[in-house]
């Protein structure tokens, strides 16, 4: 069974830069979609972006200037680093794992990352 | 088109059948998912692939797709039904991931 746990800093003030890691078992990132995706409080699901069965990583257009997603497989494990945030960056962030459907089968337990001063 | 449209919020009486529908032009030509998301919990893959179940889902949750709208049709509501439901799918690139605004689904 794959299991999806992630952490990262849950306070940051603006202009700070967002962190989080997300570790995978039972699921290998070769061939499937491993990616992130947001929250905002009492609000919908905004996608962030993907590392893809093809090795490649797609960025949301909103959010490609100050997001980065890389991907360890020697621990399999994805990152996500977020640059210069501000209090719109305020939500529960998601790591969500394909394993064999083409979406997102499994996901992390959230991260609630606050931006504030 | 970059967006798929969802309506905010859709009742039921207990026990009988409602339909959430989700409409976007790239939904004729790649496919549909939809997510169940209660309270204070990460969201859970109900159909996947236009009308495919997941493990685990009860087969009173259905989805179908026609031209740039699918559905998501729970038959035989039940209270632990009641959830934001959202819809996902492409862009007409087929890179870009969207998420429809979400349904908010009350079981009266």
């Amino acid at each position: 069974q794959v299991q999806v746990q992630q952490w990262g800093a849950g306070l940051l003030k603006p202009s700070e830069t967002l962190s989080l890691t997300c570790a995978v078992s039972g699921a290998s990132s070769s061939g499937n979609y491993w990616s992130w995706i947001r929250q905002p409080p009492g609000k919908g699901l905004e996608w962030i972006g993907e590392f893809t069965q093809s090795g490649k990583t797609i960025y949301s257009p909103s959010l490609k200037s100050r997001a980065s997603i890389s991907v360890d497989t020697s621990r399999n494990e994805i990152s996500l680093t977020l640059k210069s945030v501000t209090a719109a960056d305020t939500a529960v962030y998601y790591c969500a794992i394909e394993a064999n459907s083409g979406t997102y089968d499994f996901w992390g337990q959230g991260t609630l990352v606050t931006v504030s001063s | 088109s970059s967006e798929l449209t969802q309506d905010p919020a859709v009742s039921v009486a207990l026990g009988q059948t409602v339909r959430i529908t989700c409409q976007g032009d790239s939904l004729r030509n790649y496919y549909s998912n939809w997510f169940q998301q209660k309270p204070g919990q990460a969201p859970v893959l109900v159909i996947y692939a236009r009308h495919n179940r997941p493990s685990g889902i009860p087969d009173r949750f259905s989805g179908s797709s026609s031209g740039n709208t699918a559905s998501l049709t729970i038959t035989g509501a039940r209270a632990e039904d009641e959830a934001d439901y959202y819809c996902n799918s492409r862009d007409s690139s087929g890179y870009v991931v969207l998420f429809g605004g979400g349904t908010k689904l009350t079981v009266l």
